[in-house]
């Protein structure tokens, strides 16, 4: 893995469904993970920093883990309301304030 | 406390102009960064000022240059605009040098016509 990678692109799920997003990026001169929300209109908002492998992370419904040995993190949101729609954004780095971004996750969750 | 400001939020230039974005920090954040997103690609670095000093650059080509002043505030400054040059340009602040506390703007959004 070469650059940071997101999948899917894209999800539509129904209130209350329980969904999870992916976040590859390059496990050499790695020195932290970020995910943060954006929503239309608004500053993306910082939801985890993440550096230690097997990290997890917790912040109501929502959660993530790490794993930098094999380079992946994962973002679980619990009973999706629509207020979660949104774009989810994970960046790695090697250290400093210099982020290389995936293009992101859009949610769509639907009453 | 205030967020990180940006302004303006909408530009419209045309091609060949240059135009100038503004920064300012949250206050006590030494760091600026900047990031440009254009649509289906993910925010890309375009360079970081920390104590007014460039301290990262990203790939971009030498049009787009930046600098910061001694309260923090950063400008960005993009010449001979292209069509390219469209995007959602982002900065975020940050107290660290290490990515944590990274607080973003709302963002200037430019069109080149």
């Amino acid at each position: 893995i070469l650059n940071v990678e997101q999948s899917p692109q894209s999800l539509h799920v129904q209130e209350g469904d329980s969904t999870n997003f992916t976040c590859s990026f390059p496990s050499s001169n790695f020195y932290a993970l970020h995910w943060y929300r954006w929503e239309t209109a608004k500053s993306p908002e910082a939801l985890f920093v993440m550096t230690l492998n097997g990290d997890e992370k917790k912040k109501g419904r929502i959660s993530a883990t790490l794993n930098t040995k094999e380079g992946y993190s994962y973002l679980y949101i619990k009973g999706s309301q629509p207020e979660d729609s949104a774009t989810y954004l994970c960046a790695s780095t090697g250290g400093g304030n210099k982020l290389t971004f995936g293009t992101g996750t859009q949610l769509k969750v639907e009453l | 406390k205030a967020g990180v400001t940006q302004t303006p939020r909408y530009l419209i230039k045309t091609r060949g102009q240059q135009v100038t974005l503004s920064c300012s920090p949250i206050s006590g954040h030494r760091s600026v960064s900047w990031y440009q997103q254009t649509p289906g690609q993910g925010l890309q670095f375009l360079f970081e000022y920390f104590s007014e000093t460039q301290r990262n650059k990203g790939n971009f080509p030498g049009r787009f240059s930046g600098r910061q002043f001694s309260n923090s505030r950063s400008e960005m400054n993009v010449s001979t605009l292209e069509l390219g040059d469209s995007a959602l340009y982002l900065c975020a602040s940050s107290f660290t040098d290490s990515g944590y506390g990274y607080t973003f703007g709302s963002g200037t959004r430019l069109t080149v016509v």
